[in-house]
């Protein structure tokens, strides 16, 4: 069974400050890792994705984020906050020996940048 | 290249009505999903299709919903009896061969 647990219903930034958004997974299989961004009454929109390789991954808007097998995380972060990343933040994990499997999504973290 | 589109986006019933939502996949993309997001959650996976196979429908309430994929292109999924517990987001999602899912706007429904 798969599962992600996402570490902070909420976080709070200021413009320009650090982002560090946390996210720890459970597989009893290879995974693929997958951070998306939600905003308001849109749908999900994928930030990046870790399949195989290398484990600093880079997506788009300036995010990134590192698959950590020993700490079975992968975090996502980004240097310099802006009052557009305001949104709503998933953590998805999938079986990464079968292609098209379902997603498995952590609860979300809501971040808020304030200027 | 034109995005999952899912229509309504909104919709409104009493208790015990029927409801039907529809989803266009990305052309091309044989694998499609629903999901439900309930308020403050993630989405959770209803039902997959593979082609118009459905090949994952082990969390989809099958006493009152029901899911369809003919032509294996568009999919419709329906509530018949709705419940107050339905009110939430419905997500459409579809993918190629690789693990890469796109998501549709959804579909808010709330039901009085």
């Amino acid at each position: 069974a798969q599962s992600v647990t996402q570490l902070g219903s909420h976080v709070s930034v200021s413009e320009g400050a650090l982002v560090l958004l946390r996210c720890n997974y459970s597989s009893s299989v290879p995974p693929y890792l997958f951070w998306y961004v939600q905003y308001p009454n849109q749908g999900l929109q994928l930030l990046l994705k870790y399949t195989t390789g290398a484990t600093l991954v880079k997506g788009i808007n300036g995010f990134e984020a590192e698959f950590k097998k020993s700490e079975t995380s992968f975090h996502l972060t980004k240097p310099s906050a802006h009052m557009s990343d305001a949104a709503e933040y998933f953590c998805a994990v999938s079986d990464g020996t079968q292609a098209g499997t379902a997603l498995i999504f952590g609860k979300g973290t809501t971040l808020s940048v304030s200027s | 290249e034109a995005g999952v589109v899912q229509s309504p986006r909104y919709k409104i019933i009493e208790k015990k009505q029927p409801v039907a939502f529809w989803c266009n996949p990305i052309s091309g993309h044989n694998t499609l999903y629903w999901y439900l997001q309930n308020l403050g959650q993630g989405p959770e996976l209803l039902i997959r299709y593979e082609n118009e196979e459905a090949v994952d429908d082990s969390q989809l309430p099958k006493d009152r919903f029901s899911a369809e994929r003919l032509k294996g292109v568009d999919s419709t999924l329906k509530i018949q009896p709705a419940e107050l517990g339905d009110s939430a987001v419905y997500l459409c999602a579809s993918s190629r061969t690789d693990n890469e899912q796109f998501f549709g706007p959804g579909t808010r429904l709330t039901v009085l």
